[in-house]
């Protein structure tokens, strides 16, 4: 069962633009939706996160919208950096522990 | 303080053996989860442990098996290799059972012949 579908598989951005990762998830018992970031060799680490009663967060250059009516929450990076080269991770967690469902990744490739 | 420590790093096992991987968690972190990272299946749940407890699993068959100590490191099992098994191994752990923040270890690279 396909649970998180994210979008787009991969991405190319120029140097100062804006990178946009889209999560969709079926899971109604998820309440936390962080993005995870993996850089090759190292395992994901927290980006930033949201709860479902809030509708956007930001932090620095990086921002989450939430929609709770249409399951979807989606990565903004403003001002793309080639330091912000990596894989990128929906992973929504649900109430009953620390079980996190892994959307499919978005390899993001900023170029200077 | 020091991140979530996996041993080995790398692992290569023919099929049929068996094989187990170590995770020390953050001092003071509880709960330990693993994943299983392949190009073709992403990222998906093995198991959580919470202060020696299983909490969740997720769909693996029974050949997948882990444990969790009273110093709260972790050890996962993998029987009767396949070479399906090939992946990275990821262990995370957090300081309660339903954590905001999981922290990720490096890996561990099984490849299997």
């Amino acid at each position: 069962q396909q649970q998180v579908k994210q979008s787009p598989q991969s991405l190319i951005v120029q140097k100062g633009g804006i990178s946009i990762i889209n999560c969709a998830y079926e899971n109604t018992a998820f309440d936390y939706f962080p993005w995870y970031q993996q850089f090759p060799g190292k395992g994901p680490a927290l980006l930033i996160a949201i709860r479902p009663d809030v509708s956007e967060k930001k932090e620095g250059r990086f921002t989450i919208s939430f929609n709770k009516s249409a399951k979807q929450f989606s990565l903004h990076i403003m001002d793309s950096q080639p330091g912000d080269s990596a894989t990128y991770f929906c992973a929504p967690r649900g109430t009953s522990g620390s079980r996190l469902t892994f959307g499919e990744g978005t390899q993001l490739t900023v170029n200077p | 303080k020091a991140g979530v420590t996996q041993t080995p790093r790398y692992l290569i096992k023919t099929r049929g053996q068996q094989v187990t991987l170590s995770c020390s968690p953050i001092s003071g972190h509880r709960s330990v989860s693993w994943y299983q990272q392949t190009p073709g299946q992403g990222l998906q749940f093995l198991f959580e442990y919470f202060s020696e407890t299983q909490r969740n699993k997720g769909n693996f068959p029974g050949r997948f098996s882990g444990r969790q100590f009273s110093n709260s490191r972790s050890e996962m099992n993998v029987s009767t290799l396949e070479l399906g098994d090939s992946a990275l191994y990821l262990c995370a752990s957090s300081l309660v059972a339903i954590p905001n923040e999981q922290f990720f270890g490096p890996g561990t690279r099984l490849t299997v012949l």
